[in-house]
């Protein structure tokens, strides 16, 4: 069974730019949710999307959002890029309430 | 807001000693996950415990849940260099309608020959 897939691996983008992630999850799974992983903050939940519908959001500015599909694939979109915004974006999939399996992650820096 | 503590946050054992790492949140819980990340790498699940006295063991590893102390305990057996990563746990109070993890800052283990 084929895991949870991200592209791209890793991007470079300047300050002020736009970029947008693509998470493809497990065959079967509804939800996926977002976090983003950095040093200093660790792993922080970013929003999480269940049959297309957003269910839930963690504590991050408006610049960032995300949307899912009808096939369940999601995308999470961050605008005007902060040097800040500089982390690994990790997806996770899941049935429903039950476990999370990550992806490989999105490695984004911000110059 | 809930808070999830985990201690030691960086841990250096000899091979074949046994240690534990704990996870202390703040909130009602019954839910709680621990994962393994190796550097560079993706989160790996590990164990899930759903109630208050689970355990779980999958070779030197076992975790386990006291719902009411709030507290969950991942202990190592006779390390092994292998079992060198960050072990992440990950308090999970989903509600009806909204799913959300929150994870502890990770304990960097490593295990030195």
């Amino acid at each position: 069974k084929a895991g949870v897939t991200q592209t791209p691996r890793y991007l470079i983008k300047t300050r002020g730019q736009q970029v947008t992630l693509s998470c493809s999850p497990i065959s079967g799974h509804r939800s996926v949710s977002w976090y983003q992983q950095t040093p200093g903050q660790g792993l922080q939940f970013l929003f999480e999307y269940f049959s297309e519908t957003q269910r839930n959001k963690g504590n991050f500015p408006g610049r960032f959002s995300g949307r899912q599909f009808s096939n369940s694939r999601s995308e999470m979109n961050v605008s005007t890029l902060e040097l800040g915004d500089s982390a690994l974006y990790l997806c996770a999939s899941s049935l429903d309430f039950d476990t999370q399996y990550f992806g490989p992650g999105t490695r984004l820096t911000v110059l | 807001e809930l808070k999830v503590e985990q201690n030691p946050l960086f841990l250096s054992m000899q091979e074949g000693k046994n240690y534990t790492i704990y996870c202390n949140y703040s909130t009602t819980s019954d839910r709680l996950y621990w994962y393994r990340q190796d550097p560079g790498k993706s989160l790996e699940s590990l164990f899930v415990l759903l109630s208050n006295g689970a355990v779980k063991q999958e070779g030197r590893l076992m975790a386990s849940l006291d719902t009411k102390a709030r507290l969950s305990t991942l202990h190592i057996t006779a390390a092994v260099h292998d079992l060198s990563a960050t072990y992440f746990c990950a308090v999970d109070i989903s509600s009806g309608s909204a799913r959300q993890l929150t994870f502890g800052s990770g304990t960097q283990l490593t295990v030195l020959p």
